[in-house]
């Protein structure tokens, strides 16, 4: 079965730096991969969906690369601000399940520094 | 546009009691998730609908836990009877396509 693994469970930065967070799958090659975040207490949020014939995708100052050769994401966070300390979760689409289905990692927690 | 709304958002029950959870999706959205989320891991999802169907229940315990979406919009989860291991946080999740839109979830503790 597939198994997905976030690079830390705690991630300390300071303020305008670049974040970097790691999933890393270990079998199959997902179609697409998906990137949440989750604040204390609140459901997770959808940031971004990377498809597997697509080697990046950016979103303000988000961005994620998908490497099938690798089976891993890297999730990037550019000049990082305080309000970014959350948990991100990566998602990797149920190879063999229904339209949406989906694996999540254990999520890796962000803190950012003023 | 109104998010996923889900009730109640704390529950303390006893081992062996029951209880159920409820989700009013975004409107419009065809396919809803249940997710159990226990501390400090990802989502593990439990069931799947698509309008009143379920598409994917492999990983709801069935001997206890059950969900029904009647109509195609409302859904509930229902677990009965509790046990200790059922503490976690249930999530409901809605999607038109592959992104996934989620409420506040309802955090159960069983004593």
């Amino acid at each position: 079965s597939q198994k997905i693994e976030q690079n830390s469970e705690a991630l300390n930065i300071q303020e305008g730096k670049t974040a970097t967070l790691t999933c890393n799958y270990t079998n199959y090659s997902p179609a697409y991969l998906q990137w949440y975040r989750q604040d204390p207490g609140r459901g997770p949020v959808f940031l971004l969906l990377i498809r597997e014939n697509e080697k990046e995708k950016r979103k303000e100052r988000l961005k994620v690369t998908f490497d099938t050769t690798l089976k891993q994401s890297l999730f990037h966070i550019t000049a990082s601000q305080p309000a970014d300390s959350a948990t991100y979760l990566c998602a990797l689409e149920n190879y063999g399940g229904s339209q949406g289905n989906l694996i999540f990692g254990k999520g890796t927690k962000l803190s950012v520094k003023p | 546009e109104a998010g996923v709304a889900q009730s109640p958002r704390y529950k303390i029950i006893e081992k062996r009691q029951s209880v159920a959870f409820w989700c009013n999706p975004i409107s419009g959205h065809a396919t809803l998730y249940w997710y159990q989320q226990i501390l400090g891991q990802g989502p593990k999802l439990l069931i799947q609908f698509q309008n009143n169907g379920v598409v994917d229940d492999s990983q709801l315990p069935k001997d206890r836990f059950s969900a029904e979406r009647l109509k195609g919009v409302d859904s509930t989860l229902k677990i009965q009877p509790a046990k200790l291991e059922d503490s976690a946080v249930y999530l409901c999740a809605s999607s038109l396509d592959l992104e996934q839109y989620f409420g506040p979830g309802t955090r159960l503790t069983v004593t």
